[in-house]
């Protein structure tokens, strides 16, 4: 089963607002992974993040690796309407090659 | 470099048949994966490849499923005797092996489309 929590599990927002997501794991990770993912289509990467306390930027998006290497955040400032979607975190656990994802947030926006 | 390529992206059977999904790969992608997402779930890991070598099998992939990767490019997933609970979508990625961190972007999975099956 998963290993990842992720909340929140959906989000209702009005254009411009900044958005914050998250992901929790009882396990310790070694690498973050944040993508999105369109109706229909496959995960796209945003944003990978390496080590812990590292804050990453992307454009809009900024994800940061908590120190306790269990979590990780999400921002997205002053959201648009092409930033709705389905948001999901994802990593490597010490040692194993698979990535594994958590349930994913799904982003609504109000214009 | 078109990225990761799945084929078809749509697929509809009748319970009992097989069905057989092709994923190409990255080029210089050493590492294949497969995975299932079904409705409002994560993608769910269920093989991985380096190279032509088969090296993790999820116990979600039952003795119905096979997944090969000959010649180390290109791979199939291939459902035997499908079940309506086989409907899902089956999502291949692949990427880099090894260490190296941000710059050799090792272990950053690049997904394709992805592959909807749905079993009537």
């Amino acid at each position: 089963g998963q290993q990842l929590n992720q909340s929140p599990q959906s989000m209702f927002i009005q254009e411009g607002e900044d958005v914050s997501m998250n992901c929790t794991s009882s396990s310790i990770f070694n690498t973050w992974l944040w993508y999105k993912q369109d109706p229909g289509e496959g995960p796209v990467l945003l944003i990978a993040l390496y080590k812990a306390g590292e804050l990453t930027s992307n454009g809009r998006l900024t994800a940061q690796f908590g120190i306790t290497r269990k979590d990780s955040f999400l921002n997205i400032s002053a959201s648009i309407p092409s930033d709705v979607g389905i948001y999901f975190c994802a990593g490597h656990t010490q040692g194993a090659q698979k990535l594994v994802f958590g349930q994913g947030t799904r982003l609504t926006i109000n214009p | 470099d078109t990225g990761v390529s799945q084929d078809p992206r749509h697929k509809i059977t009748k319970r009992g048949q097989n069905v057989t999904f092709r994923c190409d790969p990255i080029s210089e992608h050493n590492r294949l994966y497969w995975y299932r997402q079904t409705l409002g779930q994560g993608p769910e890991f269920l093989t991985y490849f380096q190279n032509e070598a088969q090296l993790e099998k999820s116990r979600l992939l039952s003795d119905r499923f096979s997944a090969e990767r000959p010649k180390g490019s290109f791979s199939t997933l291939e459902i035997q005797r499908t079940e309506q609970g086989d409907s899902a979508m089956y999502l291949c990625a692949s990427s880099r092996s090894g260490t190296g961190g941000r710059l050799a972007g090792a272990n950053v999975l690049t997904f394709g489309a992805g592959s909807r099956l749905t079993v009537l």
